[in-house]
């Protein structure tokens, strides 16, 4: 069974500064996809950004972007000149390609110091 | 984009009685639904599967009896919670895939905002 593992409860940053975060995943798959969800206190999920597992480039969305390592199964995120609304918790996820099962990892808590 | 919306956003019931959460795809079809059950500062927990016209697919150890998932029509997904009790109290959130979206966005799911479940 897959499995995701963030090993940082929470982490602390501050306004306008990187932070990043960790996620590791064990699977025997190799083709597959990796995600990052925010949930604000609305506790809406919001999808962050997403990497295909087949493709080398590192993903990227605005101040987001993602260090995507397959060997080593490591998918962390950085989030660049953070913002008070970037306060969170952050969730790394893992689907199996053409599977239905959203594996996410327990989440790391995002505190954005002013 | 691809909304979902969830009714009611938070409900309140007695202990012995059943409580049922819609789930709807406002601006697309969904070929599959998802229900999550997440407890205070823990992740997500898949909870079953539905896809249109057929029976879910309840994850191990969750009670197929106790958590009824109907998905009548490919815009809507519905959770009963029968008989619920105390330990029942959760946010329940469903997601939805899109089935119109090719490539690797057909497995993107967009999650509803969640349903606070209270069970006095």
């Amino acid at each position: 069974a897959q499995t995701v593992t963030q090993s940082q409860p929470e982490m602390s940053v501050q306004e306008a500064e990187t932070v990043t975060l960790s996620c590791t995943y064990d699977t025997s798959e190799s083709d597959y996809y990796l995600f990052w969800y925010k949930q604000p206190p609305s506790r809406q999920m919001i999808l962050v950004i997403r990497q295909e597992a087949y493709k080398q480039q590192n993903a990227t969305e605005n101040r987001f972007s993602v260090n995507f390592q397959k060997a080593a199964k490591s998918f962390s995120l950085k989030i660049s000149d953070s913002q008070l609304g970037d306060a969170a918790m952050y969730f790394c996820a893992y689907l199996k390609a053409a599977g239905n099962k959203l594996t996410f990892g327990g989440g790391t808590r995002v505190l954005v110091k002013p | 984009g691809a909304v979902v919306s969830q009714h009611p956003s938070r409900v309140i019931c007695k202990s012995g009685t059943s409580v049922k959460i819609e789930c709807r795809s406002l601006d697309f079809q969904a070929t599959t639904m998802f229900w999550y059950r997440q407890f205070p500062k823990q992740s997500l927990m898949l909870m079953a599967t539905s896809n249109e016209g057929s029976k879910a697919t309840y994850e191990q150890g969750v009670e197929k009896d106790k958590f009824l998932i109907n998905h009548a029509s490919l815009t809507l997904s519905t959770l009963t919670v029968t008989s619920a009790h105390p330990e029942d109290s959760s946010f329940y959130i469903c997601s939805a895939r899109d089935r119109s979206s090719g490539g690797a966005s057909n497995y993107e799911q967009y999650f509803g905002p969640g349903t606070r479940l209270t069970v006095t």
